[in-house]
């Protein structure tokens, strides 16, 4: 098993262009998660999906936007980036609820000029 | 918002030596999990203890949870050079209704020394 895996590992973008990071896990798991990490600081959840077809608003939901159209893929769309968003976005997916333990994917460094 | 605050931010210890590291958090939990993660990459679940847990053990990883305080502590055991990396405590982010994320603090930077 691949576990959870993120495409790309890294992009550039300039301010203003848009991007969407894949994620994908083949533990058939219901729950997953997008988190952002910045220096010197803990993941902070952006958006999350309790099943296929569902997202919600995490902490930090302003200026993303995710779908999961399918259970095993879970898309975090970026439609205008700004430098705030300069970041590295881990990927997370879970077989219980939002408590429990958690399978993170190897993160997408995002570089916003 | 964060729940859970490691201490210290960072440790370096001789390769050997036990490393303790230790979490504060706020409100009231149902679990505490921590997780490593190595430079560069994701994390990795270590351990979750429960509420109704005091002590839980895997391999050379120790933790301790006091409720009464609000504090968790990781014990590394005779620590290896591959044991250099970051440590995070998380516990269930809450919003309207049930559990919907975990909550991380910002981690203990931990350097084994060879």
């Amino acid at each position: 098993n691949a576990g959870v895996t993120q495409t790309p590992k890294f992009r550039v973008l300039k301010t203003g262009q848009s991007m969407t990071l894949l994620c994908a896990q083949d533990m058939n798991h219901e729950y997953m998660y997008w988190y952002r990490q910045d220096p010197g600081m803990g993941l902070r959840l952006i958006h999350y999906s309790v099943g296929e077809g569902t997202t919600a608003k995490g902490e930090v939901p302003d200026g993303y936007n995710v779908s999961r159209l399918k259970k095993q893929n879970f898309l975090l769309g970026l439609e205008s980036a700004a430098p705030s968003q300069t970041s590295v976005y881990f990927c997370a997916s879970s077989s219980l609820a939002g408590g429990e333990t958690q399978y993170f994917g190897p993160g997408t460094r995002l570089l916003v000029l | 918002s964060q729940q859970g605050e490691e201490d210290p931010q960072a440790l370096s210890i001789q390769e050997g030596e036990n490393a303790t590291m230790n979490c504060s958090y706020k409100t009231s939990i149902n679990n505490l999990q921590w997780y490593r993660q190595n430079s560069g990459r994701g994390l990795v679940h270590l351990i979750l203890i429960r509420s109704n847990e005091r002590e839980k053990h895997s391999g050379r990883l120790r933790v301790t949870l006091d409720t009464s305080k609000k504090s968790s502590s990781l014990l590394i055991t005779a620590s290896r050079a591959a044991d250099t990396a970051s440590y995070f405590c998380a516990t269930a982010r809450y919003s309207g209704g049930g559990a919907d994320g975990l909550t991380f603090g910002k981690g203990t930077h931990l350097i084994i020394q060879p």
